[in-house]
């Protein structure tokens, strides 16, 4: 039971480069998030999807896209990379048993992203 | 729009001295409050969470919370910090109503000293 994986752990782009961002995660959870860390910042929410086959966007979505491919895989894609978007990336999932947003939210190990 | 506030980046106690983080929110309804740890170079997990039920919430590793609502507060305490404890620590703030969206602040960094 390896929880919520992500891929690449670190990563170098270029300004303007594309690439995307993968999370997976065994725990048969209904919903996923993706959050970028940024010094002083703490997390915000870039895009969410609340179940297989919806995404929202959340705080901070502009520059990104998501996919939520299957229940266990959703993707965050870099169109246009920017020196802006250098972060730490975490994925999260959590089950969504009910309405009252009393869930835990699981965290990946996260991806460091630098743009030059 | 909901908001925590947490004071102090840093955070600096000796190995054995009582730990306290502190963490305000900003609701118009009293939210549900959660406090989450980051170890070096990992994700975040969670410490406790307060869903109404009890004001003091007991989390593992030691600490617990109490939420009081009068002082809009929901600060994280552990009586005697271990080398361990070291880590950043996250408030996060969700509404009782609708899809769960967290809200971070901007978290404490926990130095601990032997």
């Amino acid at each position: 039971n390896a929880g919520v994986t992500q891929t690449p752990k670190f990563q170098v782009l270029k300004t303007g480069q594309s690439m995307t961002l993968q999370c997976a995660q065994d725990m048969n959870h209904n919903s996923m998030y993706w959050y970028r860390q940024d010094p002083g910042m703490g997390l915000r929410l870039i895009y969410y999807s609340a179940s297989e086959g919806t995404t929202d966007k959340g705080e901070v979505p502009n520059g990104y896209n998501v996919s939520r491919l299957n229940k266990r895989e959703f993707s965050l894609r870099l169109e246009s990379a920017a020196p802006s978007q250098t972060s730490v990336y975490f994925c999260a999932s959590s089950p969504l048993r009910n309405r009252d947003s009393t869930d835990t939210q699981y965290f990946g190990p996260g991806t460091r992203l630098t743009v030059l | 729009a909901q908001s925590v506030t947490q004071l102090g980046s840093h955070v600096s106690v000796s190995e054995g001295a009582l730990v306290l983080l502190r963490c305000n929110y900003s609701s118009s309804v009293p939210p549900y409050l959660f406090w989450y740890v980051q170890y070096p170079n990992q994700g975040l997990q969670l410490l406790l969470k307060y869903t109404s039920a009890a004001t003091l919430v007991k989390g593992i590793n030691g600490f617990e919370a109490e939420f009081k609502k009068s002082e809009t507060s929901f600060h994280l305490t552990k009586p005697s910090a271990h080398m361990s404890d070291a880590a950043e620590y996250f408030c996060a703030v969700s509404s009782r109503t609708g899809f769960q969206k967290l809200v971070f602040g901007t978290g404490t960094r926990l130095l601990v000293s032997p």
